[in-house]
């Protein structure tokens, strides 16, 4: 099936430092999303983006929807311990129910 | 509000065997979508089912199942299993999953083991 292109695929970082990572897609999609998925649990919403060029903050997360439409990117300011997990980026070119994940990026801090 | 509730959480099966997984979705939640998720593969999107009746599908063999009752929870089944089936399967819902800014909320998933 199809996936979105999202690095990087693995990232360690000290606690306290910027992450910043991104997914990209040959297709145009009408949502973004992004997900965090700790071991044994589901994904969990982080930031939906629904505009071409949105930025959207939660916290210490900031996501931006691409103006082509075709790319978004997760950025993540000073780091905390439980920050760890693997980050998915979700779009959509439908409906809502429907979407395609990226390959996800596993963060991994240290103290 | 609860959230979308999966069970069971873990199941053992061999090859041949079927299976049926159940999901309740956040209450008022009408959607329902059924996604597989495996090391290889990745998140990948089985179907969605909406007032009782299947409305998208993903590209997975028939051997996968699913239906959804009156009161939004569903199942899904796969029979003849494989030893490729083995992954997690999360059950995902949302008010209704057409409107393009709607939110899908997850459950913890069931993970299948195919022995």
């Amino acid at each position: 099936g199809q996936q979105l292109n999202q690095s990087p695929q693995s990232m360690f970082i000290q606690e306290g430092e910027d992450v910043s990572m991104n997914c990209t897609s040959s297709s145009i999609f009408n949502t973004w999303l992004w997900y965090k998925q700790d071991p044994g649990e589901g994904p969990v919403l982080l930031i939906a983006l629904y505009k071409a060029g949105e930025l959207t903050s939660n916290g210490r997360l900031t996501a931006q929807f691409g103006i082509t439409r075709k790319d978004s990117f997760l950025n993540i300011s000073a780091s905390i311990p439980s920050d760890v997990g693997i980050y998915f980026c979700a779009g959509t070119t439908g409906t809502a129910s429907k979407l395609t994940f990226g390959t996800g990026t596993r963060l991994q801090v240290t103290l | 509000k609860a959230g979308v509730t999966q069970t069971p959480r873990y199941l053992i099966k061999t090859r041949g065997q079927q299976v049926t997984l159940s999901c309740s979705p956040i209450s008022g939640h009408r959607s329902v979508s059924w996604y597989q998720q495996t090391p290889g593969q990745g998140l990948q999107f089985l179907f969605e089912y909406f007032s009782e009746t299947q409305r998208n599908k993903g590209n997975f063999p028939g051997r996968f199942s699913g239906r959804q009752f009156s009161n939004s929870r569903s199942e899904m089944n796969v029979s003849t299993l494989e030893l490729g089936d083995s992954a997690l399967y999360l059950c995902a819902s949302s008010t209704d999953g057409q409107a393009t800014n709607e939110k899908l909320f997850f459950g913890s998933g069931t993970q299948l083991s195919v022995l």
